[in-house]
């Protein structure tokens, strides 16, 4: 079956532009979580929706980053007023149910680079 | 503040040998450990997941190993083939804030021909 679909594959963007990536979990997935990879660095949480429970926000680094997830399945994580820090992989997973032992299922990533 | 450490960073060997890439995490409050593959500008690919529970999982050519008390797993990887080459990641979700599986840095594991 389809795995976790991120898009863009790929996306640059000039400093100060706002930038939205998309994740589309696997069919029946409740739980999405949002990571970011950056070079020479380990991934990085970033937010976690689980069901209709209001999301864990806590590693979101500022103001300018936003996420939803509309209908409990497809994800959006905004950036505003991209900076060039902001360059990295943005890794979407989801899991099959709240259950601390499901395995993570990974997207193959959006590479954002800020000139 | 829950660590988790890989050594060795990276690690070259030739085929057919077997092979022990090593994780380490400062607090052994658990509930369990996840080793993925990430193959250059892919995604992460789950290989095994061992619960607090357990002792190790096996899954082909591959076997993992906890042993939580110590704060440390091991996975195995038997018969090594180049198609292995990859950089091999463990994460642990904490009982403390389960929703933040924390990651270690990685072993880029290359397997010569």
């Amino acid at each position: 079956g389809a795995g976790v679909s991120q898009s863009p594959s790929n996306k640059v963007t000039e400093k100060g532009k706002d930038v939205e990536l998309r994740c589309d979990p696997i069919s029946g997935h409740t739980a999405l979580y949002w990571y970011r990879q950056s070079l020479g660095q380990g991934l990085e949480f970033l937010i976690y929706f689980q069901g209709n429970s209001a999301p864990d926000k806590s590693g979101l680094p500022s103001d300018r980053f936003s996420a939803e997830r509309t209908g409990g399945s497809v994800s959006t994580l905004t950036i505003q007023r991209t900076q060039q820090e902001d360059s990295a992989v943005y890794l979407c997973a989801s899991s099959l149910a709240q259950g601390v032992n499901s395995p993570l299922h990974f997207g193959n990533g959006t590479r954002l680079t800020v000139t | 503040k829950q660590e988790v450490t890989q050594i060795p960073a990276a690690l070259s060997v030739p085929e057919g040998e077997n092979l022990v890439l090593n994780c380490s995490f400062t607090d052994s409050a658990i509930y369990n450990l996840q080793w993925f593959r990430q193959d250059p500008g892919k995604g992460l690919t789950s290989l095994l997941l061992i619960q607090s529970s357990q002792r190790e999982q096996t899954s082909g050519r591959l076997n993992a190993s906890l042993d939580k008390s110590s704060g440390r797993s091991t996975l195995y990887i038997a018969a090594s083939q180049p198609g292995d080459s990859a950089t091999y990641l463990c994460a642990v979700r904490p009982v403390q804030g389960a929703q933040k599986l924390v990651f270690g840095q990685g072993t880029r594991l290359t397997i010569n021909p």
